[in-house]
């Protein structure tokens, strides 16, 4: 079964435009990590913020973490055609990553 | 820059025929997973392994599905006899032993035909 679940769905925005992509979850996590996934491929692992922190940079990535709020979202800046994907918030609670159905960005150039 | 293995990378079969994929973890990392995911969703864990251990094969459909570490590396997944509903992409991953990121094998797309 899925834990997190993004808003929105999909996502279409110009380059050079910053986009944000939100996750929602239900239980308690010792971390939640993003991943990006090129069409037809496998994920790649973006970054890992972890329970205790509320804000994490990772060059055009800023991903914050609200654990009241049981939320977290992923900010893309300045994006580039090339950051057309889709993105996965990914929960890891008691020894297992769940993931939810993801945001598809689109970035036109 | 060290990367998962998986073959085949696209699997056609008919219904009721066994199918079977192959992961190679990164070396030295102790947890290997495999998902499934259907188009336009996101992955589910079917089983984990700890080493050579499963840890959590609560979602995998084991009338059909098997999965083994033998030593503890690499992995297979069988599907026996496959549906038509397991037509997806198994996704193979490993990490540390300790958690953190995941890294994941580019997939294998399974269609049963």
């Amino acid at each position: 079964s899925q834990q997190g679940e993004e808003d929105p769905q999909a996502l279409s925005i110009q380059e050079g435009e910053n986009a944000t992509m939100n996750c929602s979850y239900k239980t308690s996590i010792n971390n939640l990590q993003w991943y990006r996934q090129n069409s037809g491929r496998g994920l790649v692992h973006l970054i890992l913020i972890r329970s205790n922190e509320r804000e994490k940079h990772s060059g055009r990535l800023r991903v914050t973490l609200d654990t009241s709020k049981k939320s977290s979202s992923l900010l893309i800046t300045a994006s580039r055609a090339a950051d057309t994907a889709s993105y996965f918030c990914a929960t890891d609670g008691d020894n297992d990553m769940r993931f939810g159905a993801g945001t598809r960005l689109t970035v036109k150039p | 820059e060290a990367e998962v293995a998986q073959s085949p990378r696209y699997k056609i079969t008919e219904k009721s025929q066994a199918v079977a994929f192959w992961c190679d973890p990164i070396s030295g990392h102790a947890t290997l997973y495999w998902y499934r995911q259907i188009l336009g969703q996101g992955p589910e864990l079917l089983v984990q392994f700890q080493d050579e251990s499963v840890v959590d094969d609560s979602q995998l459909p084991k009338d059909r599905f098997s999965a083994e570490r033998l030593k503890g590396v690499d992995s297979t997944l069988k599907i026996q006899p496959a549906e038509l509903g397991d037509s997806a992409m198994y996704l193979c991953a490993s990490s540390h032993r300790g958690g953190g990121g995941y890294t994941f094998g580019s997939g294998t797309r399974l269609t049963v035909v």
